[in-house]
């Protein structure tokens, strides 16, 4: 196990609404990274946050959104649901924005919207 | 634009066989090569990993083949087995950055008794 856990586990959520997931970071580790990994496919990086501040941002619209905490936990919300937000949501974390690091994942949130 | 291209996609290969995976990049600004293996219903789990001022590095069964000049690096496993069934992705990581892999598409590896 890497320490880092996701919740929920599994989702079911309607066009048009509003989604919150949590992710609880590896302990020591102050920057967590967010993932969408649709079916069949590699991760695709959303946003990462070092310090409670966003660090990197990938190819994802506003409606994508995230927060770090003091103790280094992070959300991601996701406003405006859409189908093609359907996939396995997955959070990384790592010890700093340094070189020497590795990046470990918790075993995701599915979310399915319907 | 993708800018790791990983295959095959899919893989068969007998216990006790070489499973090979391959992966190209094109920026030459990516500084960590790690490759993950997932599981269905789980995430991707840290298998090994490579910088470019190494040509080779073995842990256990699993070793990383990396090409510099070639934008190329690879995945053997060695001794197949079973419970090696999986998806593996490759990835890459810029100069810099702690967490912000781009990954490949992925291979799915199938270990036949």
């Amino acid at each position: 196990e890497t320490g880092v856990t996701q919740s929920p586990t599994h989702l079911i959520k309607t066009r048009g609404q509003q989604v919150t997931l949590r992710c609880s970071s590896q302990s020591g580790h102050n920057t967590v990274s967010w993932y969408q990994q649709a079916l069949g496919q590699g991760p695709q990086f959303i946003f990462q946050y070092y310090r409670e501040e966003e660090n990197g941002r990938g190819n994802f619209p506003p409606r994508f959104s995230g927060l770090q905490f003091p103790n280094y936990s992070s959300e991601l919300n996701v406003n405006a649901l859409e189908l093609d937000d359907s996939a396995l949501y997955l959070c990384a974390s790592s010890l700093s924005t340094g070189r020497n690091t590795e990046a470990f994942f918790g075993q995701g949130t599915r979310l399915t919207v319907v | 634009q993708q800018q790791v291209k990983q295959s095959p996609q899919s893989l068969i290969v007998q216990k006790g066989g070489i499973s090979i995976i391959n992966c190209a990049y094109e920026n030459t600004a990516f500084d960590y090569f790690p490759w993950y293996q997932q599981f269905p219903g789980k995430g991707p789990a840290l298998l090994i990993a490579i910088r470019p001022d190494v040509s080779e590095k073995k842990e256990g069964r699993f070793t990383i083949s990396f090409n510099k000049s070639a934008k190329q690096f690879s995945l053997h496993i060695m001794d197949s087995q079973p419970g090696d069934s999986a998806t593996y992705f490759c990835a890459a990581r810029l100069s810099g950055t702690a967490s912000k892999l781009t990954f490949g598409t992925g291979t799915r590896l199938q270990v036949t008794l």
